[in-house]
């Protein structure tokens, strides 16, 4: 399967921490991307990284990117009850003859005021 | 801008119905065009995707199907829905084939099959 990995699956901390969330992935990509969805809704897009990029930077998000390892990290600093959400990570392979993506489990962050 | 449609937002349907949901999408053209399913709790599983009209490709043996009557509809669809049916149906989009770029997703149809 070319499916990604989150972890940790469920991350609680306090408003004002930093959250960090992890992604591996099995295969070679063209890029990584993290999105986030609440609650019953669609998937909002976050921040895509290249996969001759290192680390990217997006406001209070920061994701680095270690094809060596296979693996991705975002960081959301200084964190918001509205933080609260489940995060994706998805590997996004672009071909002629379709781009494809696919998609970790998740990780559920709750931030508590 | 760039607007995708999904409906309906919810449905509740008996095993062994028909299933039919519809995405749109709008201020593009030539889309990649996705349909996701997740179960509760869940990641994403990619069962369909379409580079053009009537070309459809997929990703998971199931007892769904997917057709593309035109550039910017894309129908999730099934004969006779399973139990294991249930679950969010995310309909996205994505740039042109070769092209690098991110999805941009529906609100999701919650189907629940009784």
């Amino acid at each position: 399967s070319q499916q990604g990995e989150e972890d940790p699956q469920a991350l609680s901390i306090q408003e004002g921490e930093n959250a960090t969330m992890n992604c591996s992935y099995k295969t070679s990509i063209n890029n990584l991307q993290w999105y986030r969805q609440n609650s019953g809704r669609g998937l909002v897009h976050l921040i895509l990284i290249r996969s001759n990029e290192r680390e990217k930077h997006s406001g209070r998000l920061r994701v680095t990117l270690d094809t060596s390892k296979k693996s991705s990290s975002l960081l959301i600093t200084a964190s918001r009850a509205a933080d609260t959400a489940s995060y994706f990570c998805a590997t996004g392979h672009i071909s002629n003859t379709g781009n494809q993506f696919y998609f970790g489990t998740g990780t559920s962050l709750t931030v508590i005021p | 801008s760039q607007t995708i449609h999904q409906w309906p937002a919810t449905l509740v349907q008996p095993v062994g119905s028909p299933l039919s949901l519809e995405c749109t999408v709008e201020g593009t053209s030539n889309p990649n065009l996705y349909w996701y399913r997740q179960a509760a709790g869940r990641g994403l599983q990619l069962l369909f995707y379409s580079v053009g009209i009537g070309q459809i490709s997929s990703e998971v043996p199931q007892n769904l199907s997917a057709s593309r009557p035109q550039d910017r509809q894309f129908i999730l669809s099934s004969k006779k829905l399973l139990l294991s049916d249930s679950g969010f149906y995310l309909c996205a989009w994505g740039p042109e084939r070769g092209q690098e770029g991110t999805q941009y997703f529906g609100p999701g149809t919650r189907l629940t099959v009784l």
